[in-house]
């Protein structure tokens, strides 16, 4: 059964500081590995989506790595801002099927 | 990108009624959608798989009966939350994935806060 765990739970930095959220799971098998943001009280929003066959993935300010060998992915937020303060959640496929499993997320705030 | 709306995002019932959550794929058509959980700090919960035309797959431990899913069409699938009781109140998302989205996975409604009082 696949499972889903992100470390640190909760991380607060000052603006401008530059940070990586960890992400690891525990069957090697996917396909590919999605991270979310999701501010409190709404849904999730898709930031990237790495698939089995790539290592990493940008957009804009952010950075997702994917080592599937070792179950790591890690997602890298540069030159963060109070905008960025929100629960980054990654996720990945359980087995080869289109259910997802989450993580618990890391708790991000950045103080002006 | 593709988009998805939940409705509605609030909602306080009484004990003992019944509450209908709507999740609608925008613009594209979603053979599978999926009705997610989440309790305070926790992660999401899949709680069933919504195909459209047939009957829903529950996971282990969510009640069918109590957790009544409709996948009429290909861009409407409704959860229905049958006689709540104040343990049902959590956070319920739904999400889909456009098959002719290539890479952009999977894609959240705005979820909806069911508070049964």
């Amino acid at each position: 059964k696949q499972e889903v765990t992100q470390i640190p739970a909760a991380l607060s930095v000052p603006e401008g500081e530059n940070l990586v959220l960890n992400c690891s799971f525990t069957d090697s098998a996917i396909y590919n590995l999605q991270w979310f943001r999701q501010d409190p009280g709404k849904g999730l929003t898709s930031l990237l989506l790495i698939q089995s066959s790539q290592r990493e993935q940008t957009s804009g300010r952010l950075n997702a790595s994917l080592d599937k060998s070792s179950g790591r992915s890690t997602l890298y937020i540069a030159a963060s801002q109070p905008g960025d303060s929100a629960t980054y959640l990654c996720a990945v496929p359980q087995g080869g099927s289109e259910k997802l499993v989450f993580g618990k997320g890391t708790k991000l705030t950045v103080n002006p | 990108g593709a988009v998805v709306s939940q409705h509605p995002s609030r909602v306080i019932c009484k004990s003992g009624t019944s509450v209908k959550i709507e999740c609608r794929s925008l613009d594209f058509q979603a053979t599978t959608m999926f009705w997610y959980r989440q309790f305070p700090k926790q992660s999401l919960m899949l709680m069933a798989t919504s195909n459209e035309g047939s009957k829903a797959t529950y996971e282990q431990g969510v009640e069918k009966d109590k957790f009544l899913i409709n996948h009429a069409s290909l861009t409407l699938s409704t959860l229905t939350v049958t006689s709540a009781h104040p343990e049902d109140s959590s956070f319920y998302i739904c999400s889909a994935r456009d098959p002719a989205g290539g890479n952009y996975g999977y894609t959240f409604g705005s979820g909806t806060r069911l508070t049964v009082v």
